[in-house]
């Protein structure tokens, strides 16, 4: 199975501040990633994918870049609304697999 | 605009099974494939299965091969994932979510745009 490692576990930031969080694959993927927004009571929400594409109706403020094995989602001006858990997944093989996920505090 | 409606929360005796049901309103299944993923209290997303409801085949984590089954009735556009042999560590909301199948190049794409809302279900005694 690919294990989906992702760092932070957690950060805190402010309103206007750039946050980026890293995703790290434990074997090639090519640009098969994707990245989501999941916040207490909802269902998660596709911000990314095929690694850097943006799904239709989210902000331009975020934006994700790498292939094979890293890869970075990257918040360019921190909103009050961008709370939540980001969690990447890869989509190269079956099993799917999840990072654990990294936790955004708004400051 | 396909939207996915899962069925009401659960409580499950241990040793019990647990069936989840995720229609489709507003469209059909010819084009989707059907994913499984749970959020244990606490815990992270993880995948449990995939179906594709217009060739009814499945793949299923390795954890939870022998005591899962995903189905789905194309008339009423329904999916359904049957957990059983449930325990306290069973215990999480299960969502559903669709991602694009095209069948005439048996092509899938499993990242997910289209999720229902997410189905408690409580294992206790």
């Amino acid at each position: 199975d690919i294990q989906m490692t992702q760092s932070p576990s957690s950060v805190s930031a402010s309103v206007g501040d750039r946050v980026t969080f890293t995703c790290r694959a434990s074997q090639h993927i090519s640009r098969w990633l994707a990245w989501y927004q999941h916040k207490s009571g909802e269902a998660p929400k596709l911000l990314i994918y095929a690694a850097s594409s943006l799904q239709s109706g989210v902000p331009s403020r975020f934006s994700g870049s790498g292939s094979g094995t890293d890869f970075i989602l990257t918040i360019s001006s921190l909103q009050p609304e961008d709370f939540g858990t980001y969690y990447c997944q890869q989509a190269n093989s079956f099993p799917i697999t999840f990072g654990q996920g990294t936790r955004l505090e708004i400051k | 605009q396909v939207q996915l409606v899962q069925s009401g929360a659960e409580v499950k005796k241990p040793g019990s099974s647990v069936k989840v049901s995720c229609k489709a309103s507003g469209g059909t299944f010819s084009s989707y494939t059907v994913t499984w993923v749970r959020q244990a209290p606490g815990q992270g997303l993880e995948w449990m299965g995939r179906f594709i409801p217009v060739l009814n085949v499945s793949k299923y984590a390795q954890k939870f091969q022998g005591r899962v089954t995903t189905t789905a009735d194309r008339s009423t556009t329904t999916a359904y994932l049957e957990l059983r042999s449930l325990t306290s560590e069973d215990t999480g909301v299960y969502f559903c979510a669709g991602s694009a199948y095209d069948m005439s190049s048996d092509s899938e794409v499993n990242w997910f745009d289209l999720w229902g809302q997410g189905t408690l279900v409580t294992v206790s005694s």
